[in-house]
């Protein structure tokens, strides 16, 4: 059971904006800010967002973040193939002094 | 580029050791955090714990479910982090990463992984 909430699946055609959202609580995603990974099975994790809204070098700008109260999500406009995709939040947790994870949504570009 | 390189990683049975390495290269490596994460067989990611610079007292912190079986430690001048892992249940199973970090969570380098297996 992870602290932060995530639909396991959502699934989107070319080109088209998708939507991915992760739900927590006061004490971390309502007081601390929010990260994305994107993972591929049997590759590193790559940091997609990072504090709640910020674009790593390298990031294309189709990818972007927002946070309001104790939920954050993650859009993906223009979606291509190769966004296909695990995409986790993640954020610090003061009451667990950890950082905590969602579990996950698994992206498919049909 | 910055590279991360994971090893150590193997089966071990259940209530042994294992110390996961990870050197580090172009980049100033004493400069910051890092990072331990898991993936378990069909699970997502985990926190495992991380270490901060020198500079800021180069102290730890981990995820409860390790606390007090695994260490964290660094070499700055080897450009070497280090996981051990000590009483290892099955349950620690997984592929673990070495990152860097720029924030307590925020990790903006990932090595390519090593996987643990414990198991008898």
């Amino acid at each position: 059971q992870s602290v932060l909430t995530q639909p396991p699946s959502a699934s989107g055609t070319p080109g088209q904006r998708v939507t991915l959202s992760c739900s927590g609580s006061s004490s971390n995603i309502g007081s601390n800010t929010v990260n994305w990974y994107q993972h591929l099975p049997g590759t590193a994790p790559k940091l997609l967002i990072y504090r709640n809204n910020q674009r790593p070098s390298g990031v294309p700008d189709r990818f972007s973040g927002s946070k309001s109260g104790t939920s954050a999500s993650l859009a993906i406009s223009g979606l291509q193939s190769e966004d296909e995709a695990g995409y986790y939040c993640a954020a610090w947790d003061d009451s667990l002094n950890g950082v905590v994870f969602g579990g996950g949504t698994k992206l498919t570009v049909l | 580029e910055v590279q991360l390189v994971e090893s150590g990683g193997g089966l071990v049975k259940p209530g042994r050791s294992l110390r996961l390495s990870c050197t580090a290269s172009a980049f100033t490596f004493g400069d910051y955090a890092m990072s331990w994460f898991r993936q378990a067989p069909g699970k997502g990611l985990e926190w495992v714990g991380f270490i901060r610079s020198k500079a800021y007292g180069g102290t730890t912190e981990y995820a409860a479910s390790v606390k007090g079986r695994f260490t964290i430690s660094r070499d700055d001048s080897k450009t070497i982090a280090y996981l051990q892992m000590n009483s290892l249940k099955t349950e620690d199973t997984a592929v673990y990463y070495c990152t860097r970090n720029i924030d307590v969570a925020v990790a903006d380098y990932w090595g390519q992984g090593t996987l643990v297996t414990v198991s008898s």
